[in-house]
């Protein structure tokens, strides 16, 4: 069964500095990956995915995420921090048969002035 | 406009009783989901669907029924609430190739007392 693992549960980062997110993933084939933003309040909304191809991704609101299959990993970064940028982060993977989602904890960044 | 409507946003009720979540949406997905949202825990899967009339369990599916009738909802029923269940409800929806991402509603924030 595949799992994910987000290591840090809290990060703050100064607004205007680089954002770096840590997925790492255990899956036995090519998994397709995805990275949610939660919002308080809100429900998830999709930032990026991976299927398959060019193993950097590129998302909404000045994301990307890199897919390293020998680090089995999907960190997601952001060149340029925005306050707005504030959130809870999910990565999840999904198999590639029935393709249920199975979420990392989630990471909780925050942003400083 | 289109979309994943849940409702009601916030509930609170009392253990033993019968609760049930509504979900509908306007896209004529084939799947939908049921997840629950509980601090360290991530996202949890509790019931999925591939069509109407077609359900199955997912990782947590102890004390939750779900039926689908139709094509565009999918409720999800607590059928003696317990305080265990006290959490945020997500559901979900995703079209017929595993390769689409989700697309969540906002989320039914339940209180058991």
């Amino acid at each position: 069964a595949q799992s994910v693992t987000q290591p840090d549960i809290h990060i703050t980062v100064s607004e205007g500095a680089s954002l770096e997110l840590r997925c790492n993933y255990s899956y036995g084939a090519t998994p397709y990956l995805f990275w949610y933003v939660q919002s308080p309040g809100q429900g998830l909304q999709l930032l990026l995915k991976y299927f398959s191809g060019d193993t950097l991704v590129q998302g909404i609101k000045g994301f990307e995420a890199e897919f390293k299959r020998s680090q089995s990993s999907f960190n997601l970064r952001k060149p340029s921090v925005h306050w707005s940028d504030a959130a809870e982060y999910f990565c999840a993977v999904g198999d590639t048969g029935f393709q249920k989602l199975v979420f990392g904890t989630g990471t909780r960044l925050l942003v400083s002035p | 406009d289109a979309g994943i409507t849940q409702s009601p946003r916030y509930k609170i009720t009392e253990t033993g009783r019968q609760v049930t979540l509504m979900c509908h949406q306007t896209w004529s997905h084939s799947y939908m989901f049921w997840y629950r949202q509980d601090l360290g825990h991530g996202l949890r899967l509790i019931y999925y669907s591939a069509a109407a009339d077609i359900t199955d369990k997912g990782e947590v599916p102890d004390g939750y029924v779900v039926s689908r009738s139709k094509t565009e909802n999918f409720p999800l029923t607590l059928e003696s609430a317990t305080r265990s269940q006290t959490s945020v409800y997500f559901c979900a929806s995703r079209g017929q190739n595993s390769n689409q991402p989700q697309h969540f509603g906002d989320g039914t924030r339940l209180s058991i007392l």
